[in-house]
């Protein structure tokens, strides 16, 4: 069974550092055509995809944010972790991982709001 | 980045319509297409990949196509628990974009 949760502060302050955790589990992410993938929802707003780290450790950012966002694994303890800089107010939104099989997101954490605010 | 654009933006509609969402990519992405429900304070669940593969456990009625730039789901028969935010996203080329949902309301 495939099951992904989010972790991390629900709020933080303008220009601070966010720091997210996926742990997940059912799958390994060495295995090849995994991917794990963070997407964010801002309220009442669509989902926007922001990174991707691959079984072979490659990463992809949403360019626009790309300066900003770091993603990383950790295989043993099967954790993704993604950090955003200089976090803003627009950045308030509802963060969900993800898992990719060749490409597809098809499960999905219960997502984690975070809200900045000062 | 590529651009994915639902319509309509929200819809009416009774239990036993048909109902149809569109959405169209502003360049050709093949067959890459999936499609998600999401439920009030719920994550998105994936109805279609490849544009008209049903994932596994979701319900016959519903059923997408297409290929290139325009693509299309469809739920034959509308039940009261497909009343719900419904995204395209392409997994073409990165970043994975999706279009702006389709809301499904009670008529």
């Amino acid at each position: 069974q495939v099951t992904l949760r989010e972790s991390g502060p629900a709020l933080v302050k303008p220009t601070q550092t966010l720091t997210l955790t996926c742990t997940f589990s059912g799958f390994s992410l060495s295995t090849s055509g995994m991917c794990v993938s963070w997407i964010r929802q801002p309220p009442g707003k669509a989902l926007e995809w922001l990174a991707r780290i691959d079984w072979d450790d490659d990463k992809y950012y949403l360019t626009s944010l790309k300066t900003r966002l770091t993603i990383s694994k950790d295989t043993s303890k099967n954790q993704v972790v993604l950090t955003m800089t200089n976090m803003d107010p627009v950045d308030t939104a509802t963060y969900y991982c993800a898992r990719s099989n060749v490409g597809v997101p098809d499960y999905w954490g219960q997502g984690t709001l975070v809200t900045v605010s000062s | 980045d590529i651009q994915m654009t639902q319509s309509p933006s929200s819809l009416s509609a009774s239990v036993g319509d048909r109902v149809t969402i569109t959405c169209r990519a502003s360049q050709s992405i093949s067959s890459y297409l999936n499609w998600y429900q999401q439920k009030s304070g719920k994550a998105p669940k994936l109805l279609i990949y490849a544009a008209s593969s049903l994932q596994s456990g979701v319900p016959s009625r519903f059923s997408g196509s297409g290929s290139g730039t325009d693509f299309t789901l469809s739920i034959s028969s509308l039940q009261p628990e497909d009343f719900a935010t419904y995204y395209c996203q392409q997994s073409y080329s990165i970043p994975r974009t999706f279009g702006q949902g389709t809301k499904v309301e009670i008529k």
